[in-house]
């Protein structure tokens, strides 16, 4: 049982199109939230890491949201492209206590199709 | 930077055997993490190391899965004997310590492809 939840699980998105998927986790604590992007036969890399409530980072189409209240991150893809398709992982960190032990979500797959 | 280097990259053995896999870790990072990736339960954290001493390992699922790290360049997860559902593909990750609170991002290796027949 994971206590992150990401959905949808998949998505499948039309070259050019945007979108956008769900971390969730529970919002009695919070530390910090970690975003990977995990290509398919690589190793998962960094994105964004969200520590405030109404955090929003960007890297270049890509950006994330935060509200800690509520317990949800989003992440955005404008204008997607084929080089986009991977699967988006977040990572909580209830406490700074557990800050080593990252909880992963099972992750977002985004396929884009030319 | 190389970056994590993980070894061997795939492994296919059959039941019973021991395994042994093998991390590198970035060089000044004192943390090194070693995870499980499977279907059913995603990544999943078997056990961390900082400054080559074991700090959880609570993750480890059962007496048969050990690991160590000898010095700051090196550690080894084994597994002894292997069974088939430990098949899964194994990251090791490595970070810098938090000296402002620990939101450090964890930079992970290719993985190790574990297929146990």
């Amino acid at each position: 049982i994971l206590n992150v939840e990401q959905s949808p699980q998949s998505l499948h998105v039309q070259e050019g199109d945007s979108t956008n998927f769900t971390c969730s986790f529970p919002s009695s604590n919070f530390y910090a939230l970690h975003w990977y992007r995990w290509e398919t036969a690589k190793s998962p890399e960094a994105l964004f890491v969200m520590t405030l409530n109404g955090d929003e980072k960007k890297k270049g189409r890509i950006s994330a949201t935060l509200n800690t209240k509520e317990g949800y991150s989003y992440l955005y893809i404008k204008g997607s492209q084929p080089e986009d398709s991977a699967t988006y992982l977040c990572a909580f960190i209830p406490t700074t206590d557990s800050w080593g032990k990252f909880q992963f979500g099972a992750g977002t797959q985004v396929v884009v199709t030319p | 930077d190389a970056g994590v280097i993980q070894s061997p990259r795939h492994e296919v053995t059959e039941m019973g055997q021991e395994v042994t896999l093998r991390c590198k870790p970035i060089s000044g990072h004192d943390y090194l993490f070693w995870y499980r990736q499977t279907m059913m339960r995603g990544l999943e954290l078997l056990i961390y190391f900082n400054n080559n001493v074991p700090i959880d390992d609570s993750g480890m699922p059962e007496d048969r899965f050990s690991a160590k790290m000898p010095n700051a360049s090196f550690s080894t997860l084994k597994i002894q004997p292997s069974e088939p559902r430990d098949s899964a593909v194994y990251f090791c990750a490595s970070s810098i310590p938090p000296p402002a609170g620990g939101r450090e991002t964890q930079y992970f290796g290719p993985g190790t492809r574990l297929l146990v027949l």
